[in-house]
């Protein structure tokens, strides 16, 4: 079964500077994607960016992208120029591109345990 | 457009007794799925549908967990009885394809059983 870890439960940044959240997840797949989540307090869940495994080039999305390292394993954000509504949690979330027996896809989302931003002013 | 909506946001029950939670996927999407968030598990997957039949419950805790999909606008998961370890916000979320397109999550339940 695929893990991600976040090891950051909690994680700070100054308005306007960079922050870098981690993540990690194990798999013996090769092809599946990777997603990075935002839930503000409103606790809607929000997608921000994903990655495709058999891409070697990082996603980008505005003032997000990821440092995506296969072999390591490693599925990090980085939030340039941080805005106080970038303060929420933030879950990595992984999912195969197994096939279940039934023939259908196995599209179940794997998600770490979460880091909170919070934005200071 | 219109998002995932749920209903209700909240509800507060008694032990044993009967909670419907309800969904409406956006519409066109043709996946459905259920998860659970809780402090102590994280999100988690209930169940999942595509097409309305039910494609992956594995993550249904156990029988008191039950869930449906009549047509493609509605979907509902209902616990019978309910139990204080039920307390929870349940999500769903919907995809177009067999799921493989991108989740857009609904605003969650937040369930709270006394």
């Amino acid at each position: 079964a695929q893990t991600v870890t976040q090891s950051q439960p909690e994680m700070s940044v100054q308005e306007a500077e960079t922050v870098t959240l981690s993540c990690t997840y194990d798999t013996s797949e090769s092809d599946y994607y990777l997603f990075w989540y935002k839930q503000p307090p409103s606790r809607q869940m929000i997608l921000v960016i994903r990655q495709e495994a058999y891409k070697q080039q990082n996603a980008t999305e505005n003032r997000f992208s990821v440092n995506f390292q296969k072999a390591a394993k490693s599925f990090s954000l980085k939030i340039s120029d941080s805005q106080l509504g970038d303060a929420a949690m933030y879950f990595c979330a992984y999912r195969s591109s197994a096939v279940l027996f039934s023939g259908a896809g196995s599209y179940q989302l794997t998600f770490g345990k979460g880091t909170k931003l919070s934005v200071i002013p | 457009d219109a998002g995932v909506i749920q209903s209700p946001r909240h509800e507060v029950t008694e032990m044993g007794q009967e909670v419907t939670l309800r969904c409406k996927p956006i519409s066109g999407h043709n996946s459905l799925f259920w998860y659970r968030q809780t402090m102590m598990r994280g999100l988690e997957l209930l169940i999942y549908f595509n097409n309305n039949v039910p494609i992956d419950d594995s993550g249904m805790p156990e029988d008191r967990f039950s869930a449906k999909m009549p047509n493609a606008s509605f979907s509902t998961l209902k616990i019978q009885p309910s139990e204080p370890r039920d307390s929870a916000v349940y999500f769903c979320a919907s995809s177009t394809g067999q799921g493989e397109k991108e989740q857009y999550f609904g605003p969650g339940t937040r369930l709270t059983v006394t």
